[in-house]
């Protein structure tokens, strides 16, 4: 089963920022947490990574919490092409780098 | 960088024949190499691991005599479905982890652009 848990939909008007809230409770102290996303019939498009700290890229930020059970992805300015579904996830085990995906968050960014 | 390719993008076979899809990391080598499946409006559902040089490892309910893996070199794996029927009609997407040290996000995984196969 997957170890992260996501709300299936969100919205976001144009030009706001797009905050995805991830939930991974049973996440241990040396797993990272990756975000992606998928745009309809595409292969996933990997976004950003994190272990403790908070990070930032091009694409977006991640906000990991203290006790690392959460993370929220940040889009600053969605436009309409984040209109994705988008996963985060937690790898299986340690050294298997196994993916298992969740529902994830259909993101859909309003004009 | 990280870029993984597909081949084909998309296919049609009649039931019975089988179908051979490819995998390749283009600007990196991969010790491990992934394949989903995807069916509509669903999420990826993991198949197998496949490791450069030894057997796939395949997840539990997964047919390893139906969905045979080759992980022959760094740089390509393969995916033969055999004697595909209708319900392997699917969406497969692999994906490809980098080895250590040759890019600096050492351990996500780059994902292909998928193959939509269609058995007739």
């Amino acid at each position: 089963d997957a170890k992260t848990t996501q709300p299936p939909s969100m919205d976001c008007a144009e030009g706001r920022a797009a905050n995805l809230p991830c939930n991974h409770s049973t996440i241990s102290g040396n797993e990272y947490v990756y975000w992606y996303r998928q745009i309809h019939s595409q292969g996933p498009q990997y976004i950003i990574h994190g272990l403790k700290n908070n990070e930032t890229n091009e694409m977006a930020s991640l906000i990991i919490t203290e006790d690392r059970k959460s993370s929220t992805l940040i889009l600053p300015h969605a436009t309409l092409r984040d209109t994705a579904v988008y996963y985060c996830i937690v790898p299986a085990g340690p050294g298997t780098y196994k993916y298992i995906f969740g529902t994830g968050t259909r993101l859909k960014v309003l004009a | 960088g990280a870029v993984v390719s597909q081949h084909p993008s998309w296919v049609i076979c009649k039931s019975g024949t089988s179908v051979k899809i490819e995998c390749r990391s283009l600007d990196f080598q991969a010790t491990t190499m992934f394949w989903y499946r995807q069916f509509p409006k669903q999420s990826l559902m993991l198949m197998a691991t496949s490791n450069e040089g030894s057997k796939a490892t395949y997840e539990q309910g997964v047919e390893k005599d139906k969905f045979l893996i080759n992980h022959a070199s760094l740089t390509l794996s393969t995916l033969t479905v055999t004697s595909a029927h209708p319900e392997d009609s699917s969406f497969y997407i692999c994906s490809a982890r980098d080895r250590a040290g040759v890019h600096p996000l050492y351990g996500e995984q780059y994902f292909g652009p998928g193959t939509r196969l269609t058995v007739t």
